[in-house]
């Protein structure tokens, strides 16, 4: 079971972009796979947010504003959550999530950003 | 808009089976779905627990799959999940998740149950 990993917490001020990091293990390449991101609020389910293979293969969850996008690094085996224009309400745990190889799911430790 | 609602126990005794049952509104539990269970320890992360699409197919997490069993009730339009020989481990909110097949996101979600293993 792969690890995902996720700084636990980042910190932006509103109208500034947030840029939310998920790590894969140097044994898969973050460039083959799908990776999905969910947004919690406390109190609350998971939110899905979007998910990212590559800019011809995206996808925005429904109801899903746009200043929410994904993109990788391959260089640092790391796919990116952007949230632009940061608000209040975008305060909240961040979690990406991949279908390994073994089709199991496979969620990240999750960040939680505050909204300074 | 599919709807989800779990219902079950909230506190089950060690070694005992924990059971809950996710009713779906708004949809039929006949479509594209992979219906789901994904799972959250006090303070902690999520981690998904296995699905089941209506046809039968199964999948589960290679770490809980010997104590696992998610099953699909076609007449009642609900989806339930038994876990066995639970400890204080398992104590976690429980929510019940449509995972969309030709996505593979989860887009639908109950509110969530709280399950406290304890005696």
């Amino acid at each position: 079971q792969p690890v995902l990993t996720q700084p636990p917490s980042s910190s932006a001020s509103p109208g500034e972009s947030a840029r939310l990091t998920c790590t894969l293990p140097s044994d898969i390449n973050v460039g083959t796979y799908n990776i999905f991101w969910y947004q919690q609020k406390p109190g609350s389910p998971p939110r899905y947010l979007l998910y990212y293979y590559s800019d011809s293969d995206k996808g925005q969850g429904s109801g899903v504003p746009s200043r929410f996008s994904g993109s990788k690094d391959a260089s640092a085996n790391t796919a990116i959550l952007l949230i632009s224009g940061l608000q209040s309400e975008d305060e909240a745990d961040y979690f990406c999530m991949i279908w390994a190889s073994n089709e199991s799911g496979v969620f990240g430790g999750g960040t939680k950003l505050t909204v300074l | 808009q599919v709807q989800l609602q779990e219902s079950g126990p909230g506190l089950v005794k060690p070694s005992g089976t924990l059971s809950l049952t996710c009713a779906v509104s708004g949809g039929s539990i006949s479509s594209s779905n992979w219906w789901s269970w994904v799972r959250q320890s006090p303070g902690k992360g999520l981690e998904w627990i296995g699905g089941m699409y209506h046809s039968g197919s199964t999948k589960y997490n290679l770490s809980l799959k010997s104590r696992v069993t998610i099953s699909v009730d076609k007449s009642k339009n609900q989806f339930s999940l038994k876990l066995t020989s639970v400890t204080a481990a398992d104590t976690a909110v429980y929510y019940c998740a449509a995972l969309l097949a030709a996505s593979g996101s989860f887009d639908y979600w109950g509110q969530g149950t709280l399950v406290t293993v304890s005696s």
